[in-house]
C-alpha cells in the first residue's frame, strides 16, 4: 500500500543534542509537510516543500531545519532541542491540483522526548 | 484568510448514541473541508472531505457530514457510537495557495459503555 512512513516512532534526545527525524513516502506526491503537535492541540505547520522549493512558516524557530534530498524523503533537523520542543512531529504529503482535492496524507508521527 | 472553530473541546456520549461534532468555518474562497481522526500516538486519518460536489458527504467508519453554506458549518455525525470511535477529531479547511490546511482546535470524543 502507498503510504507515509516516519522513523523512528519514538525518539529520546538530550537537551541541546541535535536530532533528526525522517519521513518517506511511496505516494509520489509533490508536496511534503512537517507539523509539530503538542498535547491536546491541533497540528502546527512548521514548513513544507513544493517539489524542491522550501517554504518556512513565519513563526517557525530557527532551531528547526529541513532537507528534502529527493521526492520520497524529507528530514526534520532540530539543532539544539529544548524541553519545549518535546512533541509529536507529523509528516504529511499532498498532490496539488489538478488531482486530489487538497487532502493531506499523514504519517504515524514521531514522538520526541527531550531529557 | 481561513479559520475553523470546533465547538466543544470534549464530547462524551454513550455507546449506541448519536455522535455530533460541530465545526464552523470562515473562508474567503469556496472551501474544501475535511474531518480527520487521530487515535492516541497515531497520525491523522482522513474520515471524509467536501469538495463542492454533494453537500452530504459519507466517510469511513459510518461517519457523515453535511456542508451548509448558509450556516458556514460542516458538522460530523454518526448515528450510533462505538467504543472504538473514542479519539480526537479535527475539522480542517483548505482552498488557499499552497494547499495549506487550517485546523480547528480539535474535539476529544469519549464513548461511555
Amino acid at each position: 500500500d502507498a503510504m507515509v512512513i516516519q522513523n523512528p516512532r519514538y525518539q529520546v534526545t538530550q537537551f541541546g543534542k541535535p536530532v533528526t527525524l525522517s519521513c518517506s513516502q511511496t505516494l509520489n506526491h509533490n508536496v511534503m509537510y512537517w507539523y509539530q503537535q503538542k498535547s491536546s492541540q491541533a497540528p502546527k505547520l512548521l514548513f513544507h516543500y513544493y517539489d524542491k522549493d522550501f517554504n518556512n512558516e513565519a513563526d517557525t524557530p530557527d532551531n528547526f531545519q529541513s532537507r528534502r534530498p529527493n521526492t520520497s524523503f524529507c528530514f526534520l533537523d532540530i539543532r539544539s532541542p529544548g524541553l519545549g520542543d518535546a512533541a509529536m512531529y507529523l509528516c504529511a504529503t499532498s498532490r496539488p491540483p489538478p488531482g486530489t482535492a487538497y487532502e493531506q496524507y499523514f504519517g504515524p508521527g514521531t514522538r520526541l522526548t527531550v531529557t | 484568510a481561513q479559520s475553523v472553530t470546533q465547538l466543544g473541546s470534549h464530547v462524551s456520549v454513550s455507546e449506541g448514541a448519536l455522535v455530533l461534532l460541530r465545526c464552523n468555518y470562515s473562508s474567503s474562497v469556496p472551501p474544501y473541508l475535511f474531518w480527520y481522526v487521530q487515535y492516541p500516538n497515531q497520525g491523522l486519518q482522513l474520515l471524509l472531505k467536501y469538495t463542492s460536489a454533494a453537500t452530504l458527504v459519507k466517510g469511513i467508519n459510518g461517519f457523515e457530514a453535511e456542508f451548509k453554506k448558509s450556516e458556514t458549518s460542516f458538522h460530523l455525525t454518526k448515528p450510533s457510537a462505538h467504543m472504538s470511535d473514542a479519539a480526537e477529531y479535527f475539522c480542517a479547511v483548505s482552498g488557499g495557495a499552497g494547499n495549506m490546511l487550517t485546523f480547528g482546535g480539535g474535539t476529544r470524543l469519549m464513548v461511555k459503555p
